[in-house]
């Protein structure tokens, strides 16, 4: 079993829409949690860093961490083809450890 | 800020010839830096971490002879692939971090082709 399961899509949908993407993870030592977007050919750009459970919002992104669920997701609203990307979940122990991340989730937004 | 540059973008080279990758943190000073690659439609995969002014630490199954890894300065360090091969052609994507901090910066990434 992987220590971060990520679903690989991929996930089309209409512009507009309200995107949910998720990751698992068994490690309960993991306590920062971070969504990275990478479009074709490009390295990953940080979207959204959470330290802990709880939620952080950043314009149309929402994070939610659930440590007890060990489940992070990401909420795009009103999605907009320019958000067509893979989206990679991190996380990490702390103490600059490296990060573990997801397959990636590849999502289309189309018109 | 947190602006992370690679250099070069892309590369073809022959086989056999040694290629190097520039990484450098344009903002910040990164006490940490590490080299990822990636193949296509997969995730990124770690091959080394490395501090600077001390020697990189290698992934299980990443040769440390053929990857060269210096981190000679707060915001450069280097990947060298010695005598490359076609089936080192791979997106090759340096990081970088700052102090503890556990967010890490990633640069656009390299794109080499062995010919």
């Amino acid at each position: 079993q992987k220590e971060v399961e990520q679903d690989p899509g991929p996930l089309s949908v209409p512009e507009g829409a309200i995107v949910s993407l998720n990751c698992t993870y068994s490690n309960s030592a993991f306590q920062y949690f971070m969504w990275y977007r990478q479009y074709s050919r490009k390295g990953p750009e940080l979207l959204m860093y959470t330290y802990s459970s709880g939620n952080k919002e950043d314009g149309r992104f929402t994070a939610q961490v659930d440590k007890s669920s060990k489940y992070i997701s990401l909420f795009i609203r009103d999605s907009q083809p320019s958000d067509s990307a893979t989206y990679l979940c991190a996380m990490s122990s702390g103490g600059g450890n490296k990060l573990t991340f997801g397959t990636g989730t590849q999502l289309k937004v189309e018109l | 800020g947190a602006v992370v540059s690679q250099h070069p973008s892309w590369v073809i080279c022959k086989s056999g010839t040694s290629v190097k990758i520039e990484c450098r943190s344009l903002d910040f000073q990164a006490t940490t830096m590490f080299w990822y690659r990636q193949f296509p439609k997969q995730s990124l995969m770690l091959m080394a971490t490395s501090n600077e002014g001390s020697k990189a630490t290698y992934e299980q199954g990443v040769e440390k002879d053929k990857f060269l890894i210096n981190h000679a300065s707060l915001t450069l360090s280097t990947l060298t692939v010695t005598s490359a091969h076609p089936e080192d052609s791979s997106f090759y994507i340096c990081s970088a971090t700052s102090g503890t901090a556990d967010t890490q910066y990633f640069g656009p990434g390299t794109r080499l082709t062995v010919l």
